[in-house]
């Protein structure tokens, strides 16, 4: 059981490039999100999407675009990279219950730098 | 103010240890704590979950949440080298499913 996927798991970029990072899940998740992790910043909420065909901006959405390709899929787009946006990046998959929180399932991330 | 605050350690501790792990919110609506652990160049998996005030066990790891004061821990007894890592709290409403996190506490155990 693989659960979530992420690729690639590094990148490096110059400013100003384009690239789409890749997420899927297999356990059937309705919920996806996409997270940033900085030193002694915790996990910043990008964007997320509740169920397929949904999306909706979280914490720091600047600069990003999403897609909910599918139930699996959830990609996160940078259309013109920056230095600031340099960081370790997070796919989560969950599948609420009503009324209850449920836990998210991470990736191992991507390692993306931006020169 | 974040609203959720986490003691930023790093914490080094001898093996045979308790670790203790704290994190304190401001928003009341909160109902669902939990804590991950992150390893190094991986995800963060899972550890504790639980709902509303009280303890909860799981083998050597156990689980507070005092609403009234607003903090929860984390407590690892006879810590293992292997617990090293990062411990992320993480808590949300109900009928929300999003979770607001800590900025994590980097725990190393040395043998």
């Amino acid at each position: 059981n693989a659960g979530v996927t992420q690729t690639p798991k590094f990148q490096v970029l110059k400013t100003g490039q384009s690239m789409t990072l890749q997420c899927a899940q297999d356990m059937n998740h309705n919920s996806m999100y996409w997270y940033r992790q900085d030193p002694g910043m915790g996990l910043r909420l990008i964007y997320y999407s509740a169920s397929e065909g949904t999306t909706d901006k979280g914490e720091v959405p600047n600069g990003y675009n999403v897609s909910r390709l599918n139930k699996r899929e959830f990609s996160l787009r940078l259309e013109s990279a920056a230095p600031s946006q340099t960081s370790v990046y997070f796919c989560a998959s969950s599948d609420p219950g009503t009324g209850v929180a449920q836990p998210q399932h991470f990736g191992d991330g991507t390692r993306l730098s931006i020169l | 103010q974040k609203e959720v605050e986490q003691d930023p350690g790093p914490l080094s501790v001898p093996e045979g240890a308790i670790v203790s792990l704290n994190c304190t919110y401001s928003n009341s609506a909160f109902q669902y704590f939990m804590w991950y652990r992150q390893y190094s160049r991986k995800g963060p998996e899972l550890l504790m979950y639980t709902y509303s005030s009280g303890n909860k066990e799981d083998g050597r790891f156990t689980a507070q949440v005092d609403k009234s004061s607003k903090y929860i821990s984390l407590f690892i007894r006879d810590s293992q080298p292997s617990d090293s890592a990062t411990y992320l709290c993480a808590m949300s409403a109900v009928d929300d499913y999003k979770l607001s996190f800590g900025a994590g506490t980097t725990v190393t155990v040395r043998a």
